[in-house]
């Protein structure tokens, strides 16, 4: 069974430039949340999409956002981007059968 | 709201030790609680999952424990390697099948084998 599949794994980006990151979670998982990890910071929960609608975003600005397609993979959209979006940014795939949540490798985002 | 602490931040150990890893969390009406590893500038690896009717969950040379009632989970490592150098994440869920913000994570445990 693949695991959650992220792209792409890094990217270096301008200030004030724009940047889309994908996830495809394990197939059969409907829910898709994004995380944020600065460095030396903890886990920053940013986005959960759940059946293609957005469910609970977390204490970020709105130049992130996302959408979640009817294949149940995501696109985590930052806007805007400034110096402090560097981070790597992790999605994380779960079911209704609260099987637990499977992350996946991560894209790290540097701003320059 | 939900608060997780870890302790310790950091630990170092020489090869062959025994160590166990403590996990705090405030709201005891969790659905379950993972522990993850992460390795530096990776994602995290899932190592257990303890459901809230659980006490403890065993994977190879790892155990951990879960005593909800006093919001408290340990990671046992026996006989330590230096492969098991890493950041050691405890996160815990209140809902089935995702919710709100899905994992509240503590800070991690950064452990470093000696060889």
């Amino acid at each position: 069974e693949a695991g959650v599949t992220q792209s792409p794994t890094h990217l270096i980006k301008t200030r004030g430039q724009q940047v889309t990151l994908r996830c495809s979670p394990i197939s059969g998982h409907t829910s898709v949340y994004w995380y944020q990890q600065a460095l030396g910071l903890g886990l920053q929960f940013l986005l959960w999409y759940d059946e293609g609608e957005e469910r609970n975003r977390g204490n970020f600005p709105p130049r992130f956002s996302g959408r979640q397609f009817p294949n149940y993979s995501s696109e985590l959209n930052v806007n805007a981007l400034e110096l402090e979006d560097s981070a790597l940014y992790l999605c994380a795939s779960t079911s209704s059968t609260g099987a637990g949540y499977t992350f996946g490798s991560g894209t790290r985002l540097t701003v320059v | 709201k939900q608060e997780v602490t870890q302790i310790p931040a950091a630990l170092s150990v020489p090869e062959g030790e025994n160590l166990v890893l403590n996990c705090s969390f405030t709201d005891s009406a969790i659905y379950n609680l993972q522990w993850f590893r992460q390795d530096p500038g990776k994602g995290l690896t899932s190592l257990l999952l303890i459901q809230s009717s659980q006490r403890e969950q065993t994977s190879g040379r790892l155990n951990a424990s879960l005593d909800k009632s006093s919001g408290r989970s340990t990671l046992y490592i026996a006989a330590s390697q230096p492969g098991d150098s890493a950041t050691y994440l405890c996160a815990v869920s209140l809902f089935t099948g995702g919710g709100a913000d899905g994992l509240t994570f503590g800070k991690g445990t950064h452990l470093i084998i000696q060889p």
